[in-house]
């Protein structure tokens, strides 16, 4: 059974950091491309950055580019959100989601993990 | 990266057919067939109903449809069942390489 679950969300003042995590299991991770989905409280969702199998491309939406950072470790099945300068616009639950393969669309989502930026 | 344009809200009786629209530009939308739909209940994460414009995934009802002309994009649901009632949310793959949501539309089953 394919598992996708996060961690490290939690609360955090404005220009803050936090690492978040994404345990994968019940698949090959190794094969398998990438993202990072948030949903602000009561707000749609928003794509935030993609990383490819093999970690050799990278991509960010504009409101996170150059203060997030998307990174994998396949040896550990595991995926993660570094976020730096963090905002209160940046407070939403954050999801990691597989995409299907060969495939832009996410197949598989974790419950999510809620980050909280607020003095 | 601006995000796709949908209806904020849809309703329809039981056994009645809706469709939900999702307008893009040529730069992604109009541009590839790599547009998807998920659903979203509340409190639960999104689930894929339709990838590249039209396909199921398995397990998900033949109620659920997909198309596109142009720079839109629709997802027709037919027999409305009650389970229904949720958030649904399109996706597509922009020439930027990135990937874009919808504002997301609420379903209402009278």
């Amino acid at each position: 059974e394919v598992q996708l679950v996060e961690s490290g969300g939690g609360l955090v003042q404005p220009g803050g950091s936090l690492r978040l995590s994404c345990a994968a299991s019940g698949f090959t991770f190794s094969s398998y491309r990438m993202n990072w989905v948030r949903q602000a409280p009561g707000k749609g969702l928003e794509w935030v950055s993609y990383i490819s199998s093999g970690s050799s491309t990278k991509y960010y939406a504009d409101s996170v580019k150059g203060r997030f950072t998307i990174s994998r470790d396949n040896a550990q099945n595991s995926l993660y959100l570094q976020m730096n300068s963090l905002r209160d616009e940046d407070t939403a639950v954050y999801y990691c989601a597989r995409d299907v393969d060969g495939k832009y669309s996410h197949d598989y989502w974790g419950p999510g993990t809620l980050v909280t930026v607020s003095s | 990266q601006s995000a796709l344009t949908q209806p904020a809200s849809v309703s329809g009786s039981p056994g009645q057919s809706i469709t939900i629209s999702c307008t893009g530009t040529s730069s992604d939308v109009g541009g590839y067939n790599y547009v998807s739909w998920y659903q979203q209940h509340p409190g639960k994460a999104p689930k894929l109903m339709i990838y590249d414009v039209s396909n199921r995934p398995s397990g998900v009802s033949n109620r659920f449809s997909g198309s596109k002309s142009g720079n839109t994009a629709s997802l027709t649901i037919s027999g409305l069942q009650a389970e229904d009632e949720a958030d649904y949310y399109c996706s597509s793959y922009t020439s930027s390489g990135t990937r874009v949501f919808g504002g997301g539309t609420k379903l209402t089953v009278l």
